[in-house]
């Protein structure tokens, strides 16, 4: 079975941009979570949707949003960058019968 | 507030060791616990999960859960330096998310 892929990997933008992280979870996995990683804060939950639904949500603010589609791939979005933004974004796939998640390779985001 | 403490490090174990790291958690409610290896660059890896008292072994790893202490452990026999990595614990309870401590780092010298 294929991994978790992310898409991109890596990403520099600038404050005030936007981006749009992508994540196919393993086939037949139906949660999708997020997760943000910095050197001082270590993994921190972001969401997880779950058919389409959100199901959790960490204490992030408002500029941080996702969504899942029907074939259980998400999209976060990131709305007015800021510097404190740069991150490992990771993503995490787990099947409805487990609760073991399985991580993607990341995206790095970089904001100037 | 749902916390999982974990001694940063890092910890130091010659080639050929015992490394053990440890994890407590808060809620005594969790359900489930993971251990998840994650080399520097890179994402986390499973290594492990346990979810009832006692030990799990899987080749070189053992977890080792304590629910009454809310104390859960791993070691890792004939360390190797390819072990050195930073080692996540993540409890989780229910649909509710995983929660990860911040990781201890470890170092097996050769």
């Amino acid at each position: 079975k294929a991994g978790v892929t992310q898409t991109p990997r890596y990403l520099i933008k600038t404050r005030g941009q936007q981006v749009t992280l992508s994540c196919s979870p393993i086939s037949g996995h139906r949660s999708v979570s997020w997760y943000q990683q910095t050197p001082g804060q270590g993994l921190q939950f972001l969401f997880e949707y779950f058919s389409e639904t959100q199901r959790n949500k960490g204490n992030f603010p408002g500029r941080f949003s996702g969504r899942q589609f029907s074939n259980s791939r998400s999209e976060m979005n990131v709305s007015t960058l800021e510097l404190g933004d740069s991150a490992l974004y990771l993503c995490a796939s787990s099947s409805p019968a487990q609760e073991t998640q399985y991580f993607g390779p990341g995206t790095r985001l970089l904001v100037l | 507030q749902k916390e999982v403490e974990q001694n940063s490090g890092p910890l130091s174990v010659p080639e050929g060791a015992i490394a053990s790291l440890n994890c407590t958690y808060s809620d005594r409610g969790s359900q489930s616990f993971f251990w998840y290896r994650q080399y520097s660059g890179k994402s986390p890896e499973l290594i492990m999960s346990i979810y009832s008292n006692g030990d799990k072994e899987d080749g070189r790893f053992t977890a080792q859960l304590n629910k009454a202490s809310q104390y859960v452990s791993l070691l890792i026999r004939d360390s190797q330096p390819s072990d050195s990595a930073t080692y996540l614990c993540a409890v989780k309870r229910g649909n509710t998310p995983l929660v990860f401590g911040k990781g201890t780092r470890l170092s097996v010298i050769a």
